[in-house]
Parts: C-alpha cells; structure tokens; sequence
C-alpha cells in the first residue's frame, strides 16, 4: 500500500521568511513523489515531482522539495515567502508497482502573513 | 494551452435528483480519474479509467454512482439519487500514464455540487 503523511494542518509563516511543508511517504517499491498547490475555488496545480536523481527538485513559483529516503521525507520548501503563496499544499505518492492513481495527503494550509 | 475541462462548474440540486458531471481530457492522455474533495475527507479517488477501459471504482459507492467514458474525448461521473451527503467537489484530472511512470497528472478546475 502507497500513502503520505502531512503532519501539520497548517502552517504560518511571514513574507520573506524561508517556508517549509512537510511531507512523509510509505510505499512498497520506491516512491514517485509530487506536490500541488490548490488556491481557493481552484483546481490543483501541479508544483513539482520527485521521480529519480538528484535529490533536490525544483519547481514553479520558486518552490523545491528535498527527498530524503533514509527519513522517508518529501518537504516542500521556499526560501523566501509571498503572500501570494497562501494556499492549500498537497503532497501525493505513486510507487513503481502500482502503477497509475496518486494517493494524496490530507493538506496543509500555508498562511502567508504580510 | 491544453487543460482538463469540467462542466458544470458549480451544481445545486435538490435531493433525489439526478446529477452528471463531464469531463473532457487532455487530448492524447490515456488515463482519467475522478476524485472527490471534502473538508472531512480530503482528496479521495473515486474511479479511474486508463484507455476508457475502467481499471478501479473501489472508491466509489456503487448503489447510486456510476462512471463512463463513452469517447476518448469525454468521461462522465453520474449520481442517481443524489444526497446532501454527496455534496462535495468532484474533480477529474487526466494524464498520460504507464504502469509505474512518474508521469504527472493534471487536474481541472472542479465540479461543485450541493444537495440540498
């Protein structure tokens, strides 16, 4: 069975701080990993992807995301917020078994403050 | 710019009633889901079609839903009778997927459905 973790709810940070959302990931095989970013009344969009290499993977809007296999983690980081990066973050698996759906986290909910 | 197309974008209807919501994917994307937003429950996979073949609708209650894809071009998720408990959003989201790909799927903007 392939699932994510998002431990927090929400997350408050003020503009121009460094952000980071967190994300933990149980899988069979090894991990497809991605982020995405839902505004209000919108769908979501899709922010970046761990699939392979480098463990470092960047991302729209200036967002990155470190995989880190030993703590089986995927956080969602920005060095410097925006106000305008208030959203809901989800985090979602696929394994290399099986195969097609993506299994999302619960979300957490980035508040930006001026 | 190619994007994942739903209609009707907001719905609300009264209890009872039939509901059918349409998506149209990405042109050329072989695999199609339909997931389903709540505050309580999150982000739930209903059902998925790869190739309009169904592959898994274990997400969904089957007494009252029901998924088609009768063209590559259109998939339809359909509730007959609708509850105040289905209210939620119903996304559909396409992408071009293998078995075990890292391949992204995209989502559309989303159906919103009330029963009242």
């Amino acid at each position: 069975a392939q699932s994510v973790a998002q431990p927090e709810d929400q997350v408050n940070v003020a503009e121009g701080n460094p952000l980071t959302v967190k994300c933990t990931y149980s899988v069979s095989g090894n991990p497809y990993l991605f982020w995405y970013v839902q505004y209000p009344n919108r769908g979501l969009q899709f922010l970046l992807k761990y699939i392979t290499g480098d463990n470092l993977v960047k991302g729209s809007y200036g967002f990155e995301a470190e995989f880190n296999k030993s703590q089986t983690s995927f956080h969602l980081k920005k060095p410097s917020a925006l106000v305008s990066d208030s959203a809901l973050y989800f985090c979602a698996v696929r394994d290399t078994f099986s195969g097609y759906a993506l299994n999302f986290g619960k979300g957490t909910s980035l508040l930006v403050t001026p | 710019d190619a994007r994942v197309t739903q209609t009707p974008r907001h719905k609300v209807t009264e209890m009872g009633q039939e509901v059918t919501m349409r998506c149209q994917p990405i042109l050329g994307h072989n695999t199609v889901f339909w997931y389903r937003q709540t505050m309580m429950q999150g982000l739930e996979l209903l059902a998925y079609f790869r190739n309009r073949a169904p592959l898994d609708d274990s997400g969904m209650p089957k007494d009252r839903f029901s998924a088609e894809m009768p063209d590559a071009t259109l998939a339809t998720l359909k509730i007959q009778p609708s509850e105040p408990r289905d209210s939620a959003v119903y996304f559909c989201a396409s992408g071009s997927i293998a078995g075990g790909s890292g391949n992204t799927i995209y989502f559309g903007e989303g159906s919103w459905l009330t029963v009242v």
